[in-house]
């Protein structure tokens, strides 16, 4: 079935960094891929998202590029701020009907001043 | 547009009794997904609604079960509780199909079982 794999945090990066936060999917077909954040004591947003390969989607300088060759959509980001400390997750709907998104397990990210 | 709607916020129980959740999706919207979200596993897929149908489901037991009414709202119940069911609940929204739309999620209710 779907999976989404995604690099264990929790992360840990001086303000200004660059940020990456790797992830790769196994999926039949054409998936959607997404990237949603959770801050603290909240249900998660939508951050970005990419339907189709070569695909960039991108939002809040948060960017991530659909590659179906290497079955990835690694999250990136130039310079993160101590805003941006949340748990990232990335997921995907595999179509075809199903109904459903199936979401990695999550990346911790702290930013420290 | 107030945002989806989870309650209760909090719920602690004991081993083998039953809870239920609830939770009102944006207005309009009449897709509903529940969630379980522990530490280790990330969110785990439990089943989704649409028009008080249940179209999909995730590998739970069946001491997880949902319904969804007519005016959207929808409810999980889980019966026979134990302590590995001590997590996050989430439901999200979508207006037709949460596999190609964006998902909205409510706070989640956090429930304890000891």
């Amino acid at each position: 079935g779907d999976s989404v794999t995604q690099m264990e945090g929790p992360v840990t990066l001086s303000e200004e960094a660059f940020l990456t936060i790797n992830c790769t999917y196994t999926a039949t077909g054409y998936p959607s891929l997404f990237w949603y954040v959770q801050y603290p004591g909240e249900g998660l947003q939508l951050l970005l998202k990419a339907t189709k390969a070569d695909d960039k989607g991108s939002n809040k300088g948060f960017e991530a590029t659909y590659r179906k060759e290497t079955t990835s959509f690694h999250l990136e980001k130039g310079s993160v701020q101590v805003s941006d400390s949340a748990v990232y997750f990335c997921a995907l709907s595999g179509g075809g009907g199903y109904q459903k998104v199936t979401f990695g397990t999550g990346t911790k990210l702290q930013v420290i001043p | 547009k107030a945002g989806v709607t989870q309650t209760p916020r909090y719920l602690i129980k004991t081993r083998g009794q039953q809870v239920t959740l609830s939770c009102s999706p944006i207005s309009g919207h009449r897709s509903v997904s529940w969630y379980q979200q522990t530490p280790g596993q990330g969110l785990q897929f439990l089943f989704e609604y649409f028009s008080e149908t249940q179209r999909n489901k995730g590998n739970f037991p069946g001491r997880f079960s949902g319904r969804q009414f007519s005016n959207s709202r929808s409810e999980m119940n889980v019966s026979t509780l134990e302590l590995g069911d001590s997590a996050l609940y989430l439901c999200a929204s979508s207006a037709e199909s949460p596999s190609t739309e964006k998902l909205f999620f409510g706070s989640g209710t956090q429930l304890s079982v000891l």
